[in-house]
């Protein structure tokens, strides 16, 4: 079954303290990895796409990753700004229309 | 141009009542998607929709859920005799898929709790 696990669960960073969150995946034939960012009572609003290991997309101070296990998003000296939770998603290529969530992490910046 | 838009915006149900929630996608999008999110959960696909194709269905929890779309515009999903556990936000999502390129774009979601 396919499967998506996001961690941590929440991170607290000083405003400029660097940092990764991490998306693990578990898919028969991955067809594309998402990445979100989601504001209390709003819906996620799309960031990236990724297909293929090695691949890597930068936005701000935003840049993802993914291997054949696993994807980072790397945040670059953070703003308060940037406080939201963040979700990955999968799609394969079997359940073509199917996305799979993580439950996000949710990423506080402290001025 | 306008994003995709959701009413209401919240939904307060007695229990055993059917409730209908609206989506309006982005003008042109021939994909849609409907998702639950209970607290503290990730999204839960429901439904999903391509222009003319017969929609996959395979996410709907039980017969009490359906879901309609009028060609590439609006969209209802219907929940018919509420239950406690169908309190959750429900959002819509519609994208405009060429090639495998499927970036979602997502409404503010409707509040649904059941009373």
């Amino acid at each position: 079954e396919d499967q998506v696990t996001q961690s941590p669960e929440a991170l607290r960073l000083q405003e400029g303290e660097s940092s990764s969150l991490n998306c693990s995946y578990t898919v028969s034939g991955l067809r594309g990895l998402f990445w979100y960012r989601q504001d209390p009572g709003k819906g996620p609003e799309f960031l990236f796409t990724l297909y293929s290991a090695g691949e890597e997309k930068e936005k701000e101070r935003l840049k993802a990753t993914l291997t054949k296990k696993e994807s980072f998003l790397h945040i670059t000296a953070p703003k308060p700004e940037d406080s939201a939770t963040y979700l990955c998603a999968v799609r394969n290529w079997n359940t073509g229309n199917q996305f799979y969530f993580g439950t996000g992490t949710s990423l506080t910046v402290i001025p | 141009g306008a994003g995709v838009s959701q009413s209401p915006s919240n939904k307060v149900t007695e229990k055993g009542k059917d409730v209908e929630l609206r989506c309006d996608p982005i003008s042109g999008h021939t994909a849609l998607y409907w998702y639950r999110q209970r607290l503290g959960q990730g999204l839960e696909f429901l439904i999903y929709f391509q222009g003319n194709s017969a929609p996959d269905k395979s996410g709907l929890p039980s017969d009490r859920f359906s879901a309609e779309r009028t060609g590439e515009s609006v969209s209802t999903l219907t929940i018919q005799r509420t239950q406690q556990e169908d309190s959750a936000v429900y959002l819509c999502a519609s994208s405009s898929p060429p090639a495998a390129v499927y970036e979602q774009y997502f409404g503010p979601g409707t509040r649904l709790t059941v009373t």
